[in-house]
C-alpha cells in the first residue's frame, strides 16, 4: 500500500541552526515526491518536487530509494521557515496524479 | 501564478441539510480538480478526483451518493454534502491542476450542528 509517513508532528530549532524534516513513502512504482507547506493563515503551496532537484528557499530534499526517504534540510533555519510542512507522493509521472500526504511535520524556528 | 478560489469560506448549517461548496479556478483551466479532506490537526485526505464532463473517480470509503462532485467547465467544480452530519464537520480543500502541478485553494470550514 502506497503511504508517506512524518515521524515528527512538532520540530521545534533555534534560529540559524539546521533542520531536518523526515519524510519516509511506501510505494511500489517509482515514486514522484513533494515537499508542500503551509504558512499561518495561508493556503498549501508547493515547495520543491524531488524530479527538479533544486533548491527553494534555501530547503533540498534528496530522494534515497534505498532508504524511501525524502527528507527536507535547510542548514540555516529562518524565522519565517516556521509553518506546517507537508511529504508528498504522486501516483503517476506527473504532479497532476493523486497526492497521498504524510501526517504533517509543524516546524518551529525560535530567535 | 495560478490561482484557486473556494466559496464559501466557511459555512455552518443543521443537521440533514445540504451544502454546496464552489472551487474555481481563477487564471486557468483546470481540466482535473481534487477535493480534500482535513481533519483537525492531520493530514489531508484525498476524497475524489474531480474530471471536466466526466464523473468523479471516489476513494475508497469516501461515499459518492454523499459527497456530489459537478465538474461542469474547466473552472468550475462542485462539492455538496448532501444530508449532512455533524461528522461531515471538516475542513475541505480543492485544487486544480494546471500542467503538472497542482495549486489549492484556501479551503472551506464546514461545521453541522
Amino acid at each position: 500500500a502506497q503511504r508517506v509517513t512524518q515521524p515528527e508532528k512538532l520540530l521545534s530549532v533555534f534560529k540559524g541552526a539546521p533542520v531536518e524534516l523526515k519524510c519516509n513513502y511506501s510505494y511500489s512504482g517509482s515514486p514522484e515526491l513533494f515537499w508542500y507547506v503551509q504558512y499561518s493563515r495561508q493556503r498549501l503551496q508547493l515547495l520543491l518536487r524531488h524530479i527538479s532537484r533544486e533548491s527553494i528557499k534555501g530547503f533540498t530534499a534528496d530522494l534515497n530509494k534505498g532508504e524511501t526517504s525524502f527528507h527536507l534540510k535547510k542548514p540555516f533555519a529562518q524565522e519565517e521557515d516556521s509553518a506546517m510542512y507537508y511529504c508528498a507522493l504522486s501516483h503517476g509521472s506527473s504532479n497532476t496524479g493523486k497526492l497521498i500526504f504524510g501526517q504533517g511535520t509543524t516546524l518551529q524556528v525560535k530567535p | 501564478g495560478a490561482v484557486v478560489s473556494q466559496h464559501p469560506s466557511r459555512v455552518i448549517c443543521k443537521s440533514g441539510t445540504s451544502v454546496k461548496i464552489e472551487c474555481r479556478s481563477l487564471d486557468f483551466q483546470a481540466t482535473t480538480m481534487f477535493w480534500y479532506r482535513q481533519f483537525p490537526k492531520q493530514s489531508l485526505m484525498l476524497m475524489a478526483t474531480s474530471n471536466e464532463g466526466s464523473k468523479a473517480t471516489y476513494e475508497q470509503g469516501v461515499e459518492k451518493d454523499k459527497f456530489l462532485i459537478n465538474h461542469a467547465s474547466l473552472t468550475l467544480s462542485t462539492l455538496t454534502v448532501t444530508s449532512a452530519h455533524p461528522e461531515d464537520s471538516s475542513f475541505y480543500i480543492c485544487s486544480g491542476a494546471r500542467g503538472d502541478t497542482q495549486y489549492f485553494g484556501p479551503g472551506t470550514r464546514l461545521t453541522v450542528l
